[in-house]
């Protein structure tokens, strides 16, 4: 089955930038979506489709997918996005859909 | 507004059965798929099923799959998820989710809209 693979935390300075990668064999040749989710709440859709935002979500969040990587990039890091983030494909060959392990960003 | 309730958790003895549903409200219910995500204790996310907007196809994890069955009523607007034979592993707590699906459909969905979940609790 299609694994996924995120580092379990990354850690950050206020006003910087976090990269949260999310690897996968080939995975640029699927869509990737991004979803965090603060403790206590239901996860929220950050990016769809690699790189697009839903309406109501700061350009601050980007992302990128390439080759083994994808990427989720958030510029100017402030405290309320200390969350944990989630990667999540479609595995066609399985019919399945999959969520990377977790990440999560503290904001120092 | 887009609104997804879920309801039918509690605790279940190991074997047992539980219904969970989920209400919709606040767009065409019956234009989307719809998906059931879980959350065990302390753990990540982990996707359970999800079934298209007429119902004709249907997706399980492999953990759930011959247990488990989604089913929706598009004149009620809601989702369902039928537990049977419960395991402990299956402690989580379980959301509802819109699922956006690609231009001519296929599995290629993300949530876009998720319920607040409820608990499903399997021990003795």
């Amino acid at each position: 089955s299609y694994v996924l693979t995120q580092p379990p935390s990354v850690s950050v300075a206020p006003g910087k930038t976090a990269r949260i990668t999310c690897g996968g064999n080939n995975i640029g040749s699927k869509s990737v979506h991004w979803y965090q989710q603060k403790p206590g709440q239901a996860p929220v859709l950050v990016i769809y489709y690699d790189s697009d935002r839903p309406s109501g979500i700061p350009e601050r969040f980007s992302g990128s997918n390439s080759g083994n990587t994808a990427t989720l990039t958030i510029s100017r890091v402030e405290a309320g996005d200390e969350a944990d983030y989630y990667c999540q494909v479609w595995d066609s060959s399985s019919d399945h859909q999959v969520f990377g392990g977790g990440t999560k960003l503290t904001v120092l | 507004q887009v609104q997804l309730v879920e309801s039918g958790g509690g605790l279940v003895k190991p074997g047992g059965s539980l219904r969970l549903s989920c209400a919709a409200s606040g767009f065409t219910f019956s234009d989307y798929y719809m998906s059931w995500i879980r959350q065990a204790p302390g753990k990540g996310l982990e996707w359970v099923s999800y079934i298209s907007s007429s119902g004709s196809t249907i997706y399980y994890a492999d953990s759930v799959k011959g247990r488990f069955t989604i089913s929706r009523d598009n004149a009620k607007n809601s989702l369902y998820l039928q537990m049977n034979s419960l395991r402990a592993e299956d402690t989580a707590v379980y959301y509802c989710a819109r699922a956006q699906a690609p231009p001519g459909g296929g599995g290629d969905c993300y949530a876009d809209y998720w319920g607040q979940g409820t608990l499903v609790t399997v021990s003795s």
